[in-house]
């Protein structure tokens, strides 16, 4: 019963063209989402987040879209960089309560990006 | 450097061992988390230190694993009896649990394996 669901294990895009990583949901009280990229050895960094009550932002080259109709939302890199390769994780956030936060991650998508 | 820190960074030890992972967070977050990854998966919620608030442990898979918060500060993550599956890279992070993002910056991860 994963709450969070990135179906891609693994992405592979040519340099300098566009990355979209996927991620659907099923909760729909998570409130906030964020993508964390995580290199071999490291722990994840986060890298941009979206309000539920948006559906769109947008920071340099990296832009997540929200559906919240759908449950779904995307992580757009452009242009994709070989520095960009990683694993992105994307989480959801819900609030459990006492000034509690919770993250709920899904299993992650490993992008190769091409020289 | 004023990132969070754990320690060690590689564990080894026998099935039925005790152990303990440690994590130091950013000063001044009050927020302190502990999650694990194990292989293929995605980061799995263990526990939730928020300030001085009785820690959320609903994400603890038995009661073998246990942590305390000292001081509001440094946090120790023990597994007792340890098991083949408890095998993965336990991952600490921390964060000023401030409503509009709660950003979770996290640590290199402590990597368990049980022989």
């Amino acid at each position: 019963d994963q709450q969070v669901k990135q179906n891609s294990p693994s992405l592979s895009v040519q340099e300098g063209r566009i990355s979209i990583l996927n991620c659907d949901y099923t909760n729909s009280m998570f409130d906030y989402f964020l993508w964390y990229k995580k290199y071999p050895a490291e722990g994840p960094t986060f890298l941009i987040s979206i309000s539920s009550i948006k559906d769109k932002n947008e920071d340099g080259r990296f832009t997540v879209f929200l559906n919240k109709s759908a449950k779904h939302l995307s992580l757009h890199i452009v242009p994709s960089q070989p520095g960009d390769s990683a694993v992105y994780f994307c989480a959801a956030r819900t609030y459990s309560g006492a000034g509690s936060y919770q993250l709920t991650f899904g299993k992650g998508t490993k992008l190769s990006v091409i020289p | 450097g004023a990132g969070v820190s754990q320690s060690p960074s590689n564990k080894v030890t026998e099935k039925g061992k005790d152990v303990e992972l440690r994590c130091d967070p950013i000063s001044g977050h009050t927020a302190l988390y502990w999650y694990r990854q194990s292989l293929g998966q995605g980061l799995e919620f263990l526990i939730y230190f928020q300030g001085n608030s009785a820690p959320d442990k609903s994400g603890l898979p038995s009661d073998r694993f246990s942590a305390e918060r000292t001081g509001g500060s440094v946090s120790t993550l023990t597994i007792q009896r340890t098991q083949q599956e408890d095998s993965a890279v336990y991952l600490c992070a921390s964060s000023l649990s401030v409503p509009s993002s709660d950003t979770q910056y996290f640590g290199p991860g402590t990597r368990l394996t049980v022989l």
